[in-house]
């Protein structure tokens, strides 16, 4: 069965400095990863996806996260955190067993940046 | 539309009411999916349709839960004699194709409390 482990339930980092988000997965196959934001009363957002092609993926906002098959890893990071950074993030995984894409979401990690 | 709507966005019932969520996907989007977020945890898979066709409703936690979209585009979900654990936000998504491992379009959401 797949899913994802996210070793982090809150993160706070200063302005400016870089962020790290930390996810395992486990996956019976080779696994499709995604990154989800979700900004307060907003619905959900994809940030980048890894699906076999580079192990170093980029997404929206400068954010990038890294596919390590042997840690079982794909963390989320960014060189330098804004405010509006501030957000939950959900690492997640595609389970194709049923012949469509459903995805399962991790706990998510909240993020907060402060001055 | 633009992207997913769902309506209402906040809904308020006392317990042993039913209530109905509605979700209008993207134009266009054959595969639809509905996820449930309890506060403080990721979004747990409810169901799953393809056109109109319900594919997967493995993650209904009961049978007082049930879905439908009959006519391949609009989605309402009901819950019956609903209870209070059942509050929670209730997500929708989208996507423009079941075979793809390409990105869910996810609406606000729908939080719904139940007293």
């Amino acid at each position: 069965a797949q899913s994802v482990t996210q070793l982090d339930s809150h993160v706070s980092v200063s302005e400016g400095t870089p962020v790290l988000l930390r996810c395992n997965y486990s996956s019976s196959y080779s696994p499709s990863l995604f990154w989800y934001v979700q900004h307060p009363n907003k619905g959900l957002q994809l940030l980048l996806k890894y699906t076999s092609a580079a192990t170093l993926v980029k997404g929206i906002n400068g954010f990038e996260a890294e596919f390590k098959k042997s840690e079982t890893s794909f963390h989320l990071t960014k060189p330098s955190a804004h405010m509006s950074d501030a957000a939950e993030y959900f690492c997640v995984v595609s389970d194709f067993s049923g012949g469509y894409n459903k995805l399962i979401f991790g706990a998510g990690t909240r993020l907060a940046v402060h001055p | 539309g633009a992207g997913v709507s769902q309506s209402p966005r906040y809904k308020v019932t006392k317990r042993g009411q039913d209530v109905a969520l509605r979700c209008d996907p993207i134009s266009g989007h054959v595969s639809l999916y509905w996820y449930r977020q309890a506060l403080g945890q990721g979004p747990e898979f409810l169901t799953y349709f393809n056109y109109e066709a319900q594919q997967d409703k493995s993650g209904l936690p009961n049978d007082r839960f049930s879905a439908e979209r009959p006519e391949g585009s609009i989605s309402t979900l009901t819950i019956q004699r609903t209870e209070q654990r059942d509050s929670a936000m209730y997500r929708c998504a989208s996507s423009w194709a079941r075979e793809t491992t390409g990105e869910l379009f996810f609406g606000e959401g729908s939080r719904l409390t139940v007293l």
